[in-house]
């Protein structure tokens, strides 16, 4: 299974919106609304930011938001904070029963 | 509140077994949810490597799925991973993980633990 493909980086200024790409295929992001979006720190596991596409777990920011359009998905982060700045993953299930990463993009608040 | 620990050898030879535990605190194992591994090798992405259920269910990632095995041992609250014949190519930190939601997401992550392959 191949990764799901997402921008190396991405950098904004602080109160700035920045979207996240994520793309798939039809045997994954495409075929399930199984998306979900993690935030990682350095030296930190990482952390639950949205799931199914676009809900967000208790205690997350609503600057976070989530959405999907055929085979790819999105992550933005609005108002920008330096706090954002951090490696965040897509992940997907698959038609195989399994799950697959994206590449990771490191976001950088300028 | 759910906490997960993983533990096991920080150092395994090339051609060893890789071995590892996750001790799942604040939740019992038996109630349900399926627990899993996920690795990051150093200064690189995340691999999803497989998810278990106490059942007996198990889903793991092809291209790992010859040399994985997985266990759950409900007396003492926690599952574990071996991986057979490791090479340096497996050296990363290794995260277990609850999934949850049926198929969905990952909402509690150990701290990772660092596993270097090398003799």
């Amino acid at each position: 299974q191949s990764a799901l493909t997402q921008p190396a980086s991405v950098s904004g200024s602080p109160g700035q919106s920045i979207t996240i790409s994520c793309s798939g295929t039809s045997s994954d992001v495409g075929n399930y609304q199984y998306v979900s979006w993690y935030q990682q720190h350095p030296g930190k596991a990482p952390k639950l930011m949205i799931y199914d596409v676009s809900n967000r777990p208790s205690g997350v920011s609503i600057r976070f938001s989530g959405s999907k359009s055929g085979n790819t998905a999105s992550l933005t982060i609005s108002g920008l904070q330096a706090e954002d700045e951090a490696d965040y993953y897509c992940n997907s299930y698959t038609s195989s029963s399994t799950y697959v990463f994206g590449t990771g993009t490191k976001v950088t608040v300028l | 509140q759910v906490q997960l620990q993983e533990s096991g050898p920080g150092l395994v030879k090339p051609s060893e077994t890789l071995s590892l535990t996750c001790t799942v605190s604040g939740y019992s194992i038996s109630s349900g949810y399926y627990w899993g591994w996920i690795r990051q090798p150093p200064g690189k992405g995340l691999e999803w490597i497989g998810t278990m259920h106490q059942s007996g269910n198990t889903y793991y990632n092809p291209s790992l799925k010859s040399r994985i095995t997985t266990s759950v041992d409900t007396s003492k609250n926690q599952f574990s991973l071996r991986l057979t014949s490791v090479t340096a190519a497996d050296t990363a930190v290794y995260y277990c993980v609850r999934e949850s939601g049926g198929n969905s997401h990952f909402d509690y992550w150990g701290r990772g633990t660092l596993v270097t392959v090398s003799s």
